[in-house]
């Protein structure tokens, strides 16, 4: 059983068009994170939700927009992609927020043409 | 924002070799983390070190923290294939986030 998955594995989009990628947890977790991985390799984290609540932002740009509709989801939307979104986004989950084991998914290879 | 820097960058050696890789940051950590990231796949926690001067064992990997909890080492013994991948270390920042080294990139030649 995957702990924590997400949709698609790889997308392939044209700068400027919109696009949603998926996340889902089976752990039971009230938190869930994303994260930003660039071509070398620095994973950066992007927002957390805990329990549906937004608690980080990350100065990433209003282009991108996490939604939780319950505490096992949490998808990001990207509008008007660009060049430089360009990276691999890991969605990952923790049984709280006070600094407990995060459990990550395999990633969402994301490239902009 | 504290900054980990993570050394070597990339390391190649070959099978049956030992081998060390170091995380330092100028500032304590409270706690810190070690993930392996295996290609295509997301980074998974090894071990959590806490307290400064802690040693940690897992099979061939040993995990130091150190005195003054400024850095942490991550040794290999008899490095193998399977060994290959990205080690990240991690520390939280205000009991919210991770942050993340750049990590090392390690390659294990048959």
């Amino acid at each position: 059983d995957t702990a924590v998955s997400q949709t698609p594995k790889y997308l392939v989009t044209q700068m400027g068009n919109d696009k949603s990628i998926k996340c889902e947890q089976n752990l039971g977790h009230d938190t869930m994170y994303w994260y930003k991985q660039d071509s070398k390799k620095f994973l950066k984290i992007m927002f957390s939700y805990n329990n549906k609540e937004l608690i980080i932002n990350e100065t990433v740009p209003n282009r991108f927009s996490p939604k939780s509709p319950d505490k096992a989801h949490l998808n990001l939307h990207i509008n008007s992609l660009e060049l430089g979104d360009s990276a691999v986004y890991f969605c990952a989950s923790a049984r709280s927020w006070r600094g407990e084991t995060q459990y990550f998914g395999p990633g969402t290879r994301l490239l902009v043409l | 924002t504290q900054l980990l820097e993570q050394s070597p960058q990339f390391l190649s050696i070959q099978e049956g070799e030992n081998l060390t890789v170091y995380c330092n940051s100028s500032s304590v950590f409270s706690s810190l983390q070690w993930y392996r990231q295996e290609p295509g796949e997301g980074p998974v926690l090894l071990v959590t070190v806490v307290t400064g001067g802690e040693v940690k064992k897992l099979k061939r990997l040993t995990f130091q923290f150190g005195d003054a909890r400024k850095d942490s080492s991550l040794h290999i013994t008899a490095a193998q294939p399977g060994d290959t991948g990205l080690y990240l270390c991690a520390q939280t920042q205000g009991a919210q986030k991770l942050v993340f080294g750049q990590g090392t990139r390690l390659t294990i030649n048959p």
